[in-house]
């Protein structure tokens, strides 16, 4: 099946910056993606999501932007903290709720 | 964890003796679904459940059986557990048939020798 993926496996910001996490999609039809963000030891934990009707979405110190025309995810994490520090996966959903495809994951590191 | 446990959280088998994970949720949602997480991989669906007794395959369905008697109870049964089913265990929850996000379990680490 199609499959979600990531461009960067990992990626470190200095504490204070912005983070910019990527992710492309090949399913033109998938509907509605989500951003999950994944401590060492713990489940995914949902940060933010958009539909396809919509091209940008903003949540406390996170956006997520949809750009559909060259099936891109990307999410903004403004001021990054020591406590966003983890593993970020996007997921799209291809059927209506029914079968999430994830992507394998970008770690975030924030340097003091 | 939005209501959801995982039991157990850890366990260690040997190759060829069967296994039962659990998912319990306290939230009465409809929808259930276990996942498999290996490194390099992501979250690999391996089966899921729209209802009591109402049950599909995933992506990676293989030598995996599940059972939902309950709306709160989603088992995920290794009929004779395999190496190659050494991974992490995630049961997540919904409980709308569209545009709706998934919560997630703490997880269960499971080892084959």
């Amino acid at each position: 099946g199609e499959s979600v993926g990531l461009h960067l496996p990992t990626l470190s910001v200095q504490e204070g910056d912005n983070s910019i996490i990527n992710c492309a999609y090949s399913n033109s039809a998938s509907d509605y993606f989500i951003w999950y963000k994944q401590e060492s030891g713990k489940g995914p934990q949902f940060i933010i999501d958009i539909r396809s009707n919509m091209d940008k979405r903003q949540g406390q110190r996170v956006t997520v932007l949809l750009n559909k025309t060259v099936k891109h995810l990307s999410l903004q994490i403004a001021a990054t903290q020591p406590g966003d520090s983890a593993v970020y996966f996007c997921a799209e959903d291809e059927n209506y709720g029914q079968n999430f495809v994830f992507g394998p994951g970008t770690r975030l590191s924030v340097l003091p | 964890d939005a209501g959801i446990t995982q039991s157990p959280r850890h366990k260690v088998t040997e190759t060829g003796t069967p296994v039962t994970l659990r998912c319990h949720q306290t939230e009465n949602h409809r929808y259930m679904y276990w996942y498999r997480q290996d490194p390099g991989h992501g979250l690999r669906l391996i089966h899921y459940s729209y209802g009591v007794k109402d049950t599909d395959k995933g992506e990676v369905s293989d030598g995996y059986s599940v059972s939902r008697s309950k709306t709160e109870d989603f088992l995920l049964t290794l009929e004779s557990a395999t190496s190659s089913q050494t991974s992490v265990y995630f049961c997540a929850i919904s409980d709308r048939d569209s545009y709706n996000e998934q919560f997630f379990g703490p997880g269960t680490r499971l080892t084959v020798l």
